[in-house]
């Protein structure tokens, strides 16, 4: 049980363009969702914690109309990076939790999508 | 403020055993966790403590003593698939969780 999964794995885009990031738990009701980017060598950085049918909440430096979180269910999430540059080069990560204390606090994560931006 | 500290880097030899330790201060308290990271790959989810003493689950235990902020990760018969990062991350009263850096546990033959 708890898988998260992530599409696309890896993508390849040019400077400019917006690039669409999903992210599903496919056997649990995932109440919250959690964004992060994490670059070479360095620790994971949370960008936004969302919550189903509400507006995410973006940490301090994360620009909220650059990366446009969607949680429409609450088995999906979808990240949009918005006008891409090199600097958003990255590995992004999801992941899910089914909330209501104890073990079901537990984050489980997706396998990540690799951004490369030309 | 809130921080998480645990060693940077650790090496061990394949077969023996490590203790990966981890002191935090956070506001509240609901949960530690430790999760192992392979290099390019997502976090995996390890072990989850609440409540003080130790939890076994095959090679691995965690322990926590919520009076000292303290829990350590135990891995033994250690193998070279476990090279990874180790993180460390508390959940504060608001349910958030709170990082660390990691530990990079380098397992030589």
């Amino acid at each position: 049980g708890a898988v998260v999964s992530q599409h696309p794995s890896r993508v390849i885009c040019k400077s400019g363009t917006s690039v669409k990031i999903e992210c599903r738990s496919l056997d649990f009701q995932a109440t919250t969702m959690f964004w992060y980017r994490q670059f070479p060598k360095q620790s994971l950085m949370l960008m936004a914690t969302s919550n189903e049918g509400s507006k995410a909440t973006y940490e301090q430096g994360v620009e909220k109309d650059k990366f446009l979180i969607n949680h429409a269910s609450l088995t999906l999430s979808t990240l949009t990076v918005t006008s891409a540059h090199p600097e958003d080069s990255s590995f992004y990560i999801c992941s899910a939790r089914g909330g209501s204390g104890g073990f079901q606090e537990t984050q489980y994560f997706g396998p990540g999508t690799r951004l490369l931006v030309l | 403020g809130q921080n998480i500290d645990q060693p940077t880097e650790m090496t061990a030899t394949e077969g023996a055993i490590v203790q990966i330790n981890c002191t935090y201060q956070t506001s509240g308290f609901n949960g530690l966790f430790w999760y192992q990271q392979h290099a390019g790959e997502a976090p995996t989810f390890l072990s989850y403590n609440v409540l003080d003493g130790l939890e076994e689950k095959g090679r691995f235990s965690s322990f926590l003593s919520r009076s000292k902020g303290y829990s350590y990760l135990l891995l033994k018969e250690l193998q070279m698939k476990d090279s990874a990062s180790y993180l460390c991350a508390v959940m504060d009263s608001n349910y958030q969780l709170i990082w660390g850096a990691g530990t990079k546990l380098i397992i030589k033959p």
